[in-house]
């Protein structure tokens, strides 16, 4: 059963430490999502990649901030240094940006990282 | 401006009922696709069902299905047959383009509640 998996699942820190979040897409996926949910925001678009190239990482805040992948079985994503504002659900998610024969690019979306931030 | 909107915070409904859920959209792409997520409060993200901009028909899943009226810009989930596993928030979401795997813009999202 192939799925999107993301660590920690659950993450407090202190103001001021760095965070990293992880997510392995489902084998094969060629794109991957980084998106962020708060109750005020909703879902937002951070920053997303295809073929491991960066496409757009507007919805993140440069300055702490940072989207890589180092392979196509690793995404990461981390604050530094973080903040309470930064406390949200992180959600990755993977898909195939074409595949013959589909009729849609379905997202399919990481359990999640819970981040508090004290 | 907001692309997505679903207008209704809550919905109650009673068990084996039917329950429609909002959701207007605002694009000028004449290609977009529009989907619909639920997230139970184990918090993940669940795919219902996809409409796509040119499809003829209305998209079904099972006890889902959307009532897609393009002039109105609007896309509608139905949810027949309501169960109590069905309480959960509902989002819609949409995106635009028709070339690759694209970000989704998501709504606020629809908190529905199942009475037995």
């Amino acid at each position: 059963d192939a799925r999107v998996t993301q660590t920690p699942r659950h993450k407090v820190t202190e103001m001021g430490q760095e965070v990293t979040m992880r997510c392995q897409p489902i084998l094969g996926h060629n794109t991957v999502f980084w998106y962020r949910q708060t109750m005020m925001q909703g879902l937002e678009l951070l920053a997303y990649f295809r073929n491991r190239a960066p496409l757009d990482d507007s919805g993140m805040p440069k300055d702490r901030f940072s989207a890589e992948m180092p392979d196509a079985t690793l995404a990461t994503l981390k604050i530094q240094p973080s903040e309470p504002r930064d406390s949200a659900v992180y959600f990755c998610a993977s898909g195939l940006s074409f595949e013959p024969g589909q009729r849609y690019n379905e997202q399919f979306f990481g359990p999640g990282t819970r981040l508090t931030v004290l | 401006a907001q692309k997505i909107t679903q207008t209704q915070p809550g919905m109650f409904v009673q068990e084996k009922e039917a329950v429609t859920l909002d959701c207007t959209y605002d694009t000028s792409d004449p290609s977009y696709g529009l989907f619909w997520y639920k997230q139970p409060s184990s918090g993940e993200m669940i795919f219902l069902i996809y409409q796509g901009s040119y499809d003829q028909q209305n998209a079904t899943e099972g006890r889902y299905s959307l009532n897609f009226q393009k002039a109105r810009k609007s896309a509608n989930l139905v949810i027949s047959a309501s169960q109590l596993g069905d309480s959960a928030m509902y989002f819609c979401a949409m995106r635009e383009g028709r070339s690759g795997n694209t970000p989704l813009v998501f709504g606020k999202g629809t908190r529905l509640s199942v009475i037995a």
